[in-house]
């Protein structure tokens, strides 16, 4: 079946200007994260999806930063007035229940120019 | 905090040997789960293999199996018989019981022909 996909695949884009970053889940998956993850570096947790629970959004790094879901579906990541420092892949995953298997998308390279 | 340590930023392996990645870890809570990740070249995340702190026996996953020392906060990561396509970052993660995965800084692995 299907995995997760995201989109685009790779994003230039001028400091100060907005971004929607998209993510497919598997479907059927209830919980979503998205994670950062800068050149040479590991991943860092952002945001994440639980059903129709409160997103736990702790690891957004600054209010410029937020993410939505539509049920169990489809979710955007927004980034606004982006700096330089936002260039890094911005990863998405998927997992199913109590199943703790995370699945990942090929993630999204922003680059803010 | 959680912190998940990876000391080999680069490591290397002819091809048919065996390598050891290693991983430590910081955690005051007993119940928790572990996991290797490979990413190669292509950016997509794949789960290699995964542990359950309550679980003793040492999980396996064909040439891949993990050394868990649990009063040593120690995960690491024996890839038997290596192949070329092995090649790739590998990141050490974390997860408790709540909703965050806890990342190491990788490793970049090199397998030699």
């Amino acid at each position: 079946g299907a995995g997760v996909s995201q989109s685009p695949s790779n994003k230039v884009t001028e400091k100060g200007k907005d971004v929607e970053l998209r993510c497919d889940p598997i479907s059927g998956h209830t919980a979503l994260y998205w994670y950062r993850q800068r050149l040479g570096q590991g991943l860092e947790f952002l945001i994440y999806f639980q059903g129709n629970s409160a997103p736990d959004k702790s690891g957004l790094p600054s209010d410029r930063f937020s993410a939505e879901r539509t049920g169990e579906s489809v979710s955007t990541l927004t980034i606004q007035r982006t700096q330089q420092e936002d260039s890094a892949v911005y990863l998405c995953a998927s997992s199913f229940g109590q199943n703790h298997e995370q699945y990942f998308g090929p993630g999204t390279r922003l680059t803010v120019t | 905090a959680q912190t998940v340590t990876q000391s080999q930023p680069e490591m290397s392996v002819q091809e048919a040997e065996t390598v050891t990645l290693s991983c430590t870890y910081d955690t005051s809570e007993s119940d928790y789960y572990l996991f290797w990740y490979k990413q190669p070249p292509s950016r997509q995340m794949i789960l290699v293999i995964r542990q359950e702190a309550y679980k003793q026996q040492n999980a396996t996953e064909n040439r891949f199996s993990v050394n868990f020392q649990k009063a040593a906060k120690s995960f690491s990561l024996k890839i038997s018989d290596s192949q070329l396509g092995d090649a790739a970052m590998y990141f050490c993660a974390y997860r408790r019981g709540g909703n965050q995965f806890y990342f190491g800084t990788g490793t970049s692995l090199t397998v030699i022909p």
